[in-house]
């Protein structure tokens, strides 16, 4: 089974703190993802990722860095947290190459971030 | 661009009945993919089934399956025998060249 991991399950931080959200798998999987949820608007993509250093905006990347040095592992980094930057937090990982459109993406188990 | 909708916020069902979960959708790209996710309390989003646009035959998971409407862009989830664990948000979602989820259905199984 495709596992995914997040570092936090919950997690409180000041406004101005940077923030590091980390996620891995295990499945060897190319392509990773972090999506951030909210009431009424479903999931809204941030960044993405098709191979090791190479990152892409979503459609919210404002606010937002990533990094990605290993395959197996794709950080969400909120330089400098503010309130409206809180928010569920799921990151997720699929299978790459050219059939990569309809790989299923597997989702890690979200990091609720309070930014007060 | 694609687009999914969801107008369903809620559902309510009986235990052991059958529901239907709404989702229309709306892309240019003749090739693209279907899911549905279930969501549970928890966080976790649990992936369910996957239809392709090229698919001739709905796709079924165990009590899931997919209705599978392409002149009509709907592909709609149907889960069987509705079960108290079912009890959570599902999401309808379309992949061309990235996933773009809908807003979610909350469904609710009473015994």
């Amino acid at each position: 089974d495709v596992k995914v991991t997040q570092s936090s399950r919950y997690l409180v931080k000041r406004t101005g703190e940077k923030v590091f959200l980390e996620c891995v798998q295990d499945m060897d999987h190319e392509n990773m993802f972090w999506y951030r949820q909210d009431p009424g608007l479903g999931l809204r993509l941030i960044y993405f990722s098709y191979d090791v250093k190479m990152k892409e905006k979503g459609d919210i990347p404002e606010g937002y860095s990533v990094s990605r040095e290993k395959k197996e592992r794709f950080s969400l980094i909120l330089e400098s947290a503010s309130t409206n930057q809180t928010s569920m937090y799921l990151c997720a990982s699929s299978l790459g190459g050219n059939a990569g459109r309809v790989k299923t993406q597997y989702f890690g188990p979200g990091t609720r971030l309070l930014v007060l | 661009a694609q687009k999914i909708t969801q107008t369903q916020p809620g559902m309510f069902v009986q235990e052991k009945e059958a529901v239907t979960l709404d989702c229309t959708y709306d892309t240019s790209d003749p090739s693209y993919g279907l899911f549905w996710y279930k969501q549970p309390s928890s966080g976790e989003m649990i992936f369910l089934i996957y239809q392709g646009s090229y698919d001739q035959q709905n796709a079924t998971e165990g009590r899931y399956s997919l209705n599978f409407q392409k002149a009509r862009k709907s592909a709609n989830l149907v889960i069987s025998a509705s079960q108290l664990g079912d009890s959570a948000m599902y999401f309808c979602a379309i992949r061309t060249d990235k996933l773009i989820f809908g807003t979610g259905t909350r469904l609710q199984v009473f015994p």
